[in-house]
């Protein structure tokens, strides 16, 4: 009954490598989320799409990049990885409109070295 | 600006217990408020949320408009209950962004 897969659940990567996270989601929705969660910070919004090949800035986008080209599809890059990106990585989607429920990914736990 | 203040990091209570999570926001307009909660291992996941005015899992919660508080509480802990729980912030119900802000979170125990 998985709703949202990402593609990897551990990932070890070094200091400069360019780093894809896959998200897919089968329940048609429209609105999908990038999160990073951190130990006493929460969870901090990377970045949002809200159509294919929409996308709008989180609170911190800043070494990211996402890509949409398909619904179903939301693709997490950084560009460049860096050692203060090893983090968990979160993946959502929802139905549009504020009240609706998001429904999360198992999470990718990604170090950099 | 939107702000979701969690004041307890850690919160440990005994089996049978009263709990309450704190949960206070800041923003003017018309928020849903939601609960999420992260049980070991498993994926982050909706409790409840203000608008459905629903008890899951014996735990309420009451939006206070006049504090702008929305704490979640439970009358009796159970050694289930441990988990991470987040307090979450939409700004606009009808927004079709429908992006949420979240707490920092609150590690709730419960010994047995």
């Amino acid at each position: 009954d998985v709703k949202v897969t990402q593609s990897s659940r551990y990932l070890v990567k070094r200091t400069g490598e360019k780093v894809f996270l896959e998200c897919v989601q089968d329940m048609d929705h429209e609105n999908m989320f990038w999160y990073r969660q951190d130990p006493g910070l929460g969870l901090r919004l990377i970045y949002f799409s809200y159509d294919v090949k929409m996308k709008e800035k989180g609170d911190i986008p800043e070494g990211y990049s996402v890509s949409r080209e398909k619904k179903e599809r939301f693709s997490l890059i950084l560009e460049s990885a860096s050692t203060n990106q090893t983090s968990m990585y979160l993946c959502a989607s929802s139905l549009p409109a504020g009240w609706n429920e998001q429904f999360f990914g198992p999470g990718t736990r990604l170090t950099v070295l | 600006a939107q702000r979701v203040t969690q004041p307890e990091k850690l919160l440990s209570v005994f089996k049978g217990a009263p709990v309450e999570l704190k949960c206070n926001y800041s923003y003017s307009g018309s928020p849903e408020l939601f609960w999420y909660v992260q049980y070991s291992r498993q994926r982050l996941q909706l409790l409840l949320r203000h608008i459905s005015r629903e008890s899951i899992k014996g735990f309420t919660a009451d939006l206070n408009k006049g504090e702008t508080s929305f704490h979640l509480k439970k009358p009796f802990a159970q050694e289930e209950d441990s988990a991470m729980y987040y307090c979450a912030l939409s700004p606009d119900r009808g927004s079709t962004l429908g992006r949420l802000y979240f707490g920092r979170g609150t590690q709730l125990t419960v010994w047995p």
